[in-house]
Parts: structure tokens; C-alpha cells; sequence
């Protein structure tokens, strides 16, 4: 069974960072790329950041460019999410999800449970 | 950027009811598009993608289709598990995968 287990999130300032963590089981975590997704409470669903399986490609939504990084350690099957520059807008539930597809652009086969982020002074 | 708009934004339903959920690209996506569903408090899940492939588990009353750039979701006799917040995503290579607004499917 897939499992994502996201971890991290907390009440942070404005300007303030935060890094995400996501545990995955029950796949070759090696072989997938990796998709964080948010929900601003109350909203939709948007999608932040992926990386290729193997962590040489990496694509981020406009609005966390140049703030957000996303990585992954394989040996761990883990996820990252480091956060910088937060803003009031970037609070929300942040989803680790796998991609279906193999490219820079997929959907979403399997989704963790959450972690939240509140940006807040 | 590639723009999704779906509706409607909220329905009422009675459970055996067939509902249907429409979502329109602003330009062709092909068949680069998902469903998910998202319970109160929960994660989304997958229901649908590449416009009508059924994910894994989902059960068959689930159905989804395309004709041109709108896509349908077709919920064929609502279950009472079924009440919940329906998104559309588009996944377009090469472009910023974007979901819909989402509609909720309210008893």
C-alpha cells in the first residue's frame, strides 16, 4: 500500500522559513517524480513544486520561484519542501503527492494526509 | 496559462441520482485531464485521468468523457459516500498544471 507521510508544517512569521518533510512506502519511491500541492484553507487545490525521480529536474509554480526548493533524498525515500521568504498567502495545507506520469506536468495518483502551514505575525 | 473553468460551483443531489460535473479548458489540452474527489477534512484521491481511465479502486459509477476542450464527470447513481468537493486538473506537457475551482456535492 502507498503511503505519504508529510511532517513540518507550523506556525511561522512572515519572512520566516519552514522545511517539509514526506516519508513514502509501499513503492519504489526511486522510480517516481514527487509533486507538493497546497490548500489554502477554505480553497482549492494548487500545485508547487515537482522533481524527477532521479532529483535533476525540478519546476515550481510563479509564485514560489526563487523561494521554494524541492528535493529528495532516495536512499531515505524521502521528500523536501524548504520554505523561505514565507508570505501570508503561502499558508495552507501542504499535500506530498506522486505523480502519475513521467513528465513535468501529471496528475496525482496518491496524496498524504497533510501538513499545515500558518503564516501568521 | 491554460484556464480551467468548471461547473457548477455547488449542486444538490439525493443519493441514486446521476450527477454530472463539467469542467471547459481555455484551450486543447487533449486528453490531459484528472478528477479527484475530496472529502471533508481528507486528501484528495484520484478518480479519473487521461479524460476517462478509471484510478485504481475507484468504483465504476464513476465515469468521465471529453468532447473537445469540456470534460464531463459523471457520477452515474450517487452513493451517500459521494457527498463531498470535486476538482478537475488539467496536466498539459510542458505547461502549469492547474485544477479547477471545484464543485461541492451537497445533499
Amino acid at each position: 500500500e502507498v503511503q505519504l507521510v508529510e511532517s513540518g508544517g507550523n506556525l511561522v512569521q512572515p519572512g520566516g522559513s519552514l522545511r517539509l518533510s514526506c516519508v513514502a512506502s509501499g513503492f519504489t519511491f526511486s522510480s517516481y517524480w514527487m509533486s507538493w500541492v497546497r490548500q489554502a484553507p477554505g480553497k482549492g487545490l494548487e500545485w508547487v513544486a515537482n522533481i524527477k525521480h532521479d532529483g535533476s529536474e525540478k519546476f515550481y509554480v510563479d509564485s514560489v520561484k526563487g523561494r521554494f526548493t524541492i528535493s529528495r533524498d532516495n536512499a531515505k525515500n524521502s521528500l523536501f519542501l524548504q520554505m523561505n521568504s514565507l508570505r501570508a498567502d503561502d499558508a495552507a495545507i501542504y499535500y506530498c503527492a506522486r505523480d502519475g506520469g513521467f513528465s513535468s506536468s501529471n496528475y496525482f495518483d496518491s496524496w498524504g494526509q497533510g501538513t499545515l502551514v500558518t503564516v501568521s505575525s | 496559462a491554460i484556464r480551467i473553468t468548471q461547473s457548477p460551483s455547488s449542486l444538490s443531489a439525493t443519493t441514486g441520482d446521476r450527477v454530472t460535473i463539467t469542467c471547459r479548458a481555455s484551450q486543447i489540452i487533449n486528453s490531459y485531464l484528472a478528477w479527484y474527489q475530496q472529502r471533508p477534512g481528507k486528501a484528495p484521491q484520484l478518480l479519473i485521468y487521461a479524460a476517462s481511465t478509471l484510478g485504481s479502486g475507484v468504483p465504476s459509477r464513476f465515469s468521465g468523457s471529453r468532447s473537445g476542450t469540456d470534460f464531463t464527470l459523471t457520477i452515474s447513481s450517487l452513493q451517500s459516500e459521494d457527498f463531498a468537493t470535486y476538482y478537475c486538473q488539467h496536466y498539459y506537457p510542458y505547461t502549469e498544471s492547474t485544477f479547477g475551482p471545484g464543485t461541492k456535492v451537497e445533499i
